[in-house]
């Protein structure tokens, strides 16, 4: 059984670096398919995806973050990080760390775990 | 303003059914990636519902079904429950972004 579990502060001042981490058990990062995202929702709004990172340390960024974002596992402690400089309230969200799916012969990239979620606050 | 678009709505009254429409272009769906769909309450994290355009996750009942033609997806919910009431987002990536991408969402009213 597959959980996750992330754990952050919930506020911090603008112009700061948050530092996010997510905790997870049930698989290993152990193949290339095998893939970690973060995923944030501004309160009232839609799910917009942040990071993405895969077993052979392949690491993806949405454009829309302006290159603030770093994405990193440590296979050892079972954890991934998000680090996001330079922190606006836009930034202010619920994030969710979300296990990738590998199921054969199924095309794309899906979630088929999510964490609970951290409510972080930019103010 | 999300690269998949869903209807911001729908409602249907219990028992009947609804289609989430998920339109997308040529360099998601029309690539060949696949339509992932998310179910949410409120205050609570997304589940899957179905994977790989069409696969029901596990759990999921048989009132939920998935497809995918062209550039757009759908989800179907048959025999609407009052407990369907929720937020649904549909998914996928995107060959020009690198990138996953979601739909804005459907609140579903029953």
């Amino acid at each position: 059984q597959i959980t996750l579990r992330e754990t952050g502060p919930p506020l911090v001042k603008p112009t700061q670096t948050l530092i996010l981490t997510c905790n997870f058990s049930g698989f290993s990062f152990d193949t290339s398919r095998v893939g970690v995202a973060w995923i944030r929702q501004p309160p009232g709004k839609a799910l917009e995806w942040v990071a993405l990172i895969f077993g052979d340390d392949d690491r993806r960024y949405s454009p829309s973050l302006n290159n603030r974002a770093t994405i990193t596992k440590d296979s050892s402690k079972n954890q991934v990080v998000l680090v996001l400089t330079n922190v606006d309230p836009v930034d202010t969200a619920t994030y969710y760390c979300a296990h990738r799916g590998t199921w054969p012969n199924v095309g794309g990239l899906g979630f088929d775990s999510w964490g609970q979620g951290t409510p972080v606050s930019v103010s | 303003q999300s690269v998949l678009t869903q209807p911001p709505s729908v409602s249907g009254a219990p028992g009947q059914s609804v289609t989430i429409s998920c339109t997308g272009s040529s360099s998601n769906f029309g690539t060949g990636y696949g339509a992932y769909w998310y179910r949410q309450f409120p205050g609570q994290a997304p589940e899957l519902l179905i994977y790989g355009d069409y696969n029901r996750a596990p759990g999921v009942p048989d009132r939920f079904s998935g497809s995918k033609f062209g550039t757009s997806a759908s989800l179907v919910i048959t025999g609407l429950q009052a407990e369907d009431e929720a937020d649904y987002y549909c998914q996928s990536f995107d060959s020009g972004l690198r990138g996953v991408i979601f739909g804005g969402g459907t609140k579903l009213i029953v």
